[in-house]
């Protein structure tokens, strides 16, 4: 089992750009979530996916949308990257109830926008 | 005010020393909490959940109080592995609130 796989670990992007990050789980879990981790700050939630054909905006979704593409890939795309954006992602997944279970944290992609 | 705040530290104990963690919580309906450990640039992962009574694995042990809106982590005998970042976690409407962590350094 590989749990949680994210691609890109590294991305270097130019203000404008877009890109899109890809997770996937093989746990067979049913609620999957993106989050943006900066200096300082916990972990913000951008968009989460209680189930699959669900999305829903977390914290801070501006300037990020997400697909739930099946059960097991949940990809979270930046159409117009800006600095801001500059942090590190962490895509997880739980079984079922969402936010009252553990998750569990792919290996982060750290992106640095200029 | 913070949803979750926690002492960012650094904590700086030798080993075998015991070294306490609290976090406080603002939302009084949250009903699940956790405490996560993330490694310098890893992801975080579950290091346990916090129940009503009380539990403990190993040499740590986690308690919630909630008439005061707390959660503590007590690590006994420190090890030189326990270095790292220790996150508490409420829900909290219906999402989960990341503290932005204490920092451990368990020095030789």
């Amino acid at each position: 089992n590989a749990g949680v796989t994210q691609t890109p670990k590294f991305q270097v992007l130019k203000t404008g750009q877009s890109m899109t990050l890809q997770c996937a789980q093989d746990m067979n879990h049913n609620s999957m979530y993106w989050y943006r981790q900066d200096p300082g700050m916990g972990l913000r939630l951008i968009y989460y996916s209680a189930s699959e054909g669900t999305t829903d905006k977390g914290e801070v979704p501006n300037g990020y949308n997400v697909s739930r593409l099946n059960k097991r890939e949940f990809s979270l795309r930046l159409e117009s990257a800006a600095p801001s954006q500059t942090s590190v992602y962490f895509c997880a997944s739980s079984e079922s109830r969402v936010f009252q279970e553990t998750q569990y944290f792919g290996p982060g992609t750290r992106l640095l926008v200029l | 005010r913070k949803e979750v705040e926690q002492d960012p530290g650094p904590f700086n104990v030798p080993e075998g020393a015991t070294v306490a963690f609290n976090c406080t919580y603002s939302n009084s309906a949250s009903q699940s909490f956790f405490w996560y450990r993330q490694d310098c640039r890893k992801e975080p992962k579950l290091l346990m959940s916090v129940y009503s009574s009380g539990n403990e694995d190993g040499r740590f042990t986690a308690q919630l109080n909630r008439a005061s809106q707390y959660i503590s982590l007590l690590i006994r005998d420190s090890k030189l592995s326990d270095s790292a970042t220790y996150l508490c976690v409420v829900d909290s409407s219906y999402k989960l609130i990341f503290g932005s962590g204490t920092r451990l350094l368990v020095r030789p």
